[in-house]
């Protein structure tokens, strides 16, 4: 089955400087990569995602970018903000969810 | 409002004694699916469901039961709690076409002395 690798476990940062958050994955076949935000006491909500066919996609400050050669994909994040400061996974799936695995987590400081 | 809704949000219990936790979508998804977040290893899967009636193990499913009667529920059994089930219970729903977003109830935090 498909494993997801995410690095780094911690990660901290000052206001306005970018953070980049790295996953690895196994199964050549996944094909859906989302990243999910969860912030202190909260549920996971999805930020971004990507699929197989597109190797970049941005929205305002966030970006992911996907390697399919290499199976990483990765969430990069400029002028971060205290309000950035959460937990991040990505997971990995084929085209159905039953096998969406999950990275284990990177938590993010902004430090103002 | 969409949403998915999760029932208890915070449970402390003794070891065997039977409960459920209920998870409810009001989004008309196919999909459903059992999480469990531990420190240090995210979130790992328990079961999961792709309909009414079908539902299949995921990578952690042991001690747990799970049923799918209606598309909108899918309650997460414990049949005999121990305490290694001590643990921050998410469920989960999608489409199972399109987009997979998937969306997560707020989390049921279970304690088993």
């Amino acid at each position: 089955g498909e494993n997801v690798e995410q690095h780094p476990s911690t990660l901290s940062v000052q206001e306005g400087d970018s953070a980049v958050i790295k996953c690895t994955y196994s199964d050549s076949a996944s094909n859906y990569f989302p990243w999910y935000k969860q912030e202190l006491g909260k549920r996971p909500q999805l930020i971004i995602d990507i699929r197989s066919n597109v190797g970049e996609k941005k929205d305002q400050r966030i970006a992911v970018t996907l390697n399919k050669t290499a199976k990483h994909f990765s969430l990069h994040i400029t002028e971060t903000q205290p309000e950035d400061s959460a937990v991040y996974f990505c997971a990995a799936s084929r085209n159905n969810n039953n096998d969406m695995r999950f990275g284990a987590g990177t938590r993010l400081t902004v430090k103002p | 409002e969409a949403q998915v809704t999760q029932n208890p949000r915070y449970l402390i219990t003794v070891t065997g004694k039977k409960l459920t936790v209920t998870c409810s979508q009001n989004m008309n998804h196919e999909y459903m699916s059992w999480y469990r977040q531990d420190p240090g290893l995210g979130l790992r899967q328990i079961y999961y469901s792709m309909n009414v009636e079908v539902t299949d193990k995921g990578d952690v499913p042991e001690g747990y039961k799970v049923s799918r009667k209606e598309k909108r529920n899918f309650p997460l059994i414990l049949e005999s709690p121990s305490p290694n089930q001590t643990s921050l219970y998410f469920c989960a729903s999608s489409f199972l076409t399109g987009r997979n977003e998937q969306f997560f109830g707020p989390g049921t935090r279970l304690t088993v002395l």
